[in-house]
């Protein structure tokens, strides 16, 4: 069946160190992995993607990291700082009918940055 | 740069009433996503419309019901309220059907049933 999972439900770190969120998917034909992150009493927020034709990518102090051969996605976010505090989820892009797309989620990290 | 607007922010209501979820997607994005997430909980996908016509269904109950219109607009009818559907609705919008486009979400509603 189709589901994504978080390995660890929370996290803390300093401030100034660097983390890193794992994910694990089961739908070996999926195609596209978002992270999200999401604040206290708001939207999730897109963070960073990746295509399955890539095993890296990286943007603005986050890098993702993808391993087809055991299915596994990682966020990683450099020197990280206080606004990082927040849940971070993985998503999987799922095909449903007639080409729509619809997100599955994972299960969420809360990351904590500790002063 | 505007983002997907949802309206209300907060809503309660008692057991067996109605409500009514507006979200207006980001502009010249045409497909339209809702998600429920229960506390504690991540995003399950509810129903997704393009164009106007309903484009994917997930675990939506059947007291449930949306729509989208010709602005684009989506809205999402909620009756027969129970206590269980307490939890925060978002709309995401993403701008073609495709299998690569990434969705964008809106702040949500917080639902309250009592």
């Amino acid at each position: 069946g189709e589901s994504v999972g978080l390995h660890l439900p929370t996290l803390s770190v300093q401030e100034g160190d660097n983390s890193i969120i794992n994910c694990a998917y089961s739908n070996s034909a999926s195609d596209y992995f978002i992270w999200y992150k999401q604040e206290s009493g708001k939207g999730p927020q897109f963070i960073i993607d990746i295509r399955s034709n890539m095993d890296k990518r990286q943007g603005q102090r986050v890098t993702v990291l993808l391993n087809k051969t055991v299915k596994h996605l990682s966020l990683q976010i450099a020197a990280t700082q206080p606004g990082d505090s927040a849940v971070y989820f993985c998503a999987e892009n799922i095909k449903g009918n007639q080409g729509a797309q619809k997100l599955v989620f994972g299960q969420g990290t809360r990351l904590t940055i500790n002063p | 740069a505007a983002g997907v607007i949802q309206s209300p922010r907060h809503l309660i209501k008692e057991k067996r009433e109605t409500a009514t979820l507006k979200c207006y997607p980001i502009p010249r994005h045409d497909t339209v996503y809702w998600y429920q997430q229960g506390p504690g909980q991540d995003p399950q996908f509810l129903i997704s419309f393009y164009e106007k016509m309903q484009s994917d269904k997930g675990s939506i109950p059947d007291r449930f019901s949306a729509q989208q219109f010709s602005d684009y607009h989506s809205e999402l009818n909620m009756s027969s309220l129970e206590l269980g559907d307490s939890a925060l609705y978002f709309c995401a919008s993403s701008p073609v059907l495709a299998s690569t486009d990434t969705q964008y979400f809106g702040p949500g509603t917080r639902l309250t049933v009592l």
